[in-house]
């Protein structure tokens, strides 16, 4: 079966720099959740599109944005990088049916790397 | 801040049935029971859930109390390829602000030979 699909798988930026995340959903599914996993930390929330509107918002700094586009992939980016933006970056991806969510299933991350 | 609390870390014997306990003591009617587990850095892998019955699936079943206040992941044959931090996570099954997925701290499992 089709999986959540992320791009680039790793990367490795200035401080300063930019970077920008791309997640390709699992096909049909309508809703994508960006996650950061810092080194030895658990996933967390950052942002969330349904139908190509923001759904919902968690600790995303306001370095960072994100949109969800017609094809339903999602990119997010970042700016003026900092150290601390060092993580993984994981992209989940649901389908709304009738009034409920479904199962989010994740990709495979995107590891980045601030020098 | 996450709703449920499991142990930090277990072990079992490869073979043998992995039981994964986890407290959500304040889950709410609508809210369910999900369970992920993440491989070393790898992206968190679905694996059950479930409102108030057990559920079962090819990768594991989950037993859920009558008061619906904790649950057991159970694992029936643990391999080596189940080492893996388990996470147990109490979700309102709609989207919007309850949709996201609040990670606690996980429960680290390694099987052992």
């Amino acid at each position: 079966a089709a999986g959540v699909i992320q791009s680039p798988r790793h990367l490795i930026k200035e401080k300063r720099e930019t970077a920008t995340l791309k997640c390709y959903p699992i096909p049909r599914h309508d809703t994508v959740y960006w996650y950061q996993q810092g080194p030895g930390q658990d996933p967390q929330f950052l942002i969330s599109f349904y139908e190509k509107m923001q759904s919902d918002k968690g600790s995303i700094p306001d370095r960072f944005s994100a949109q969800q586009f017609s094809d339903y992939h999602s990119e997010l980016n970042m700016s003026s990088l900092e150290l601390g933006d060092s993580a993984l970056y994981f992209c989940a991806s649901s389908r709304e049916k009738g009034q409920s969510q479904e199962t989010q299933y994740f990709g495979p991350g995107t590891r980045l790397l601030v020098l | 801040d996450a709703k449920t609390t499991q142990p930090t870390s277990m072990d079992c014997a490869e073979g043998r049935a992995a039981n994964l306990p986890c407290n959500h003591s304040t889950i709410s009617g609508n809210e369910y029971v999900y369970w992920y587990r993440q491989i070393h850095s790898q992206g968190p892998q679905y694996i059950i859930h479930g409102l108030k019955n057990n559920e079962t699936n090819e990768m594991a079943s989950l037993i859920i109390t009558e008061d619906r206040k904790s649950s057991t992941l159970i694992l029936p044959h643990a391999t080596l390829r189940d080492t893996a931090v388990y996470y147990c996570i109490v979700r309102a099954d709609y989207g919007g602000s309850q949709g996201n997925l609040i990670f606690g701290k996980g429960t680290k499992l390694s099987v052992k030979p």
